[in-house]
């Protein structure tokens, strides 16, 4: 069974600083997505990363995606308070299951 | 340019009801997800179904749980005789093509009474 495991659960933090998520997996993934879920709605999606190694960046939001395709990471530079929600991440295995795989996410509070 | 569209939003079910979640997925998307997610925990994977075709169904509980995507309309998530622990919620999401990224709706919010 392929889980992913995010990293830290909470999040308290003030506007302006910076953090990093983490997720992590024993196991390989062709493509890792993240998403933003609000209370009463649907995780959005952010980025999806496919190559190990690759590096995506969102306005404030660097994602990238470990060289062994089993890890990656969110970082968010000055955050703030429109950042708060629930960071998912979710990976698709390999040899052609299109289901995802998600970790249990990592609820960002950030204080004005 | 509509998102993907599930209702009901809310249902409230008394057990042993059946419940209908419907899905229609984004224009142009023939792939259909659904995903159910319990109090914290994370989304599980139930369903991956194509035009009038299951594809995987390895996340569905063998029983009381189905679910079609016909030809015309939405793609359909029943659950007969709902029990408490269903109470949940129950996301659906489509993609244009196998493997391609999944977008999600904004779900539909399952209290069995």
């Amino acid at each position: 069974t392929q889980l992913l495991e995010q990293s830290p659960q909470f999040l308290s933090i003030q506007e302006g600083e910076n953090l990093t998520v983490y997720c992590n997996s024993s196991s390989v993934f062709s493509s890792l997505q993240w998403y933003r879920q609000e209370p009463g709605e649907g995780p959005v999606l952010l980025v999806t990363v496919v190559t190990g190694g690759e590096v995506k960046k969102l306005k404030r939001l660097t994602f990238q995606f470990g060289d062994a395709r089993k890890d990656s990471s969110l970082h968010i530079t000055a955050a703030q308070p429109g950042d708060t929600g629930l960071y998912l991440c979710a990976g698709a295995s390999q040899g052609g299951s299109e289901k995802l795989v998600f970790g249990k996410g990592t609820k960002l509070t950030v204080n004005p | 340019n509509a998102g993907v569209m599930q209702n009901p939003r809310h249902l409230v079910r008394r057990r042993g009801q059946e419940a209908r979640l419907r899905c229609s997925p984004m224009k142009g998307h023939s792939h259909v997800y659904w995903y159910r997610q319990l109090p914290e925990e994370g989304l599980k994977f139930m369903v991956y179904l194509q035009k009038e075709n299951i594809i995987d169904e390895s996340g569905m509980p063998k029983e009381r749980f189905s679910a079609e995507f016909p030809k015309e309309g939405p793609s359909i998530l029943r659950i007969q005789q709902v029990v408490r622990g269903d109470s949940a919620a129950y996301f659906c999401a489509s993609s244009p093509d196998r493997g391609r990224e999944q977008f999600f709706g904004p779900g539909t919010r399952l209290t069995v009474l």
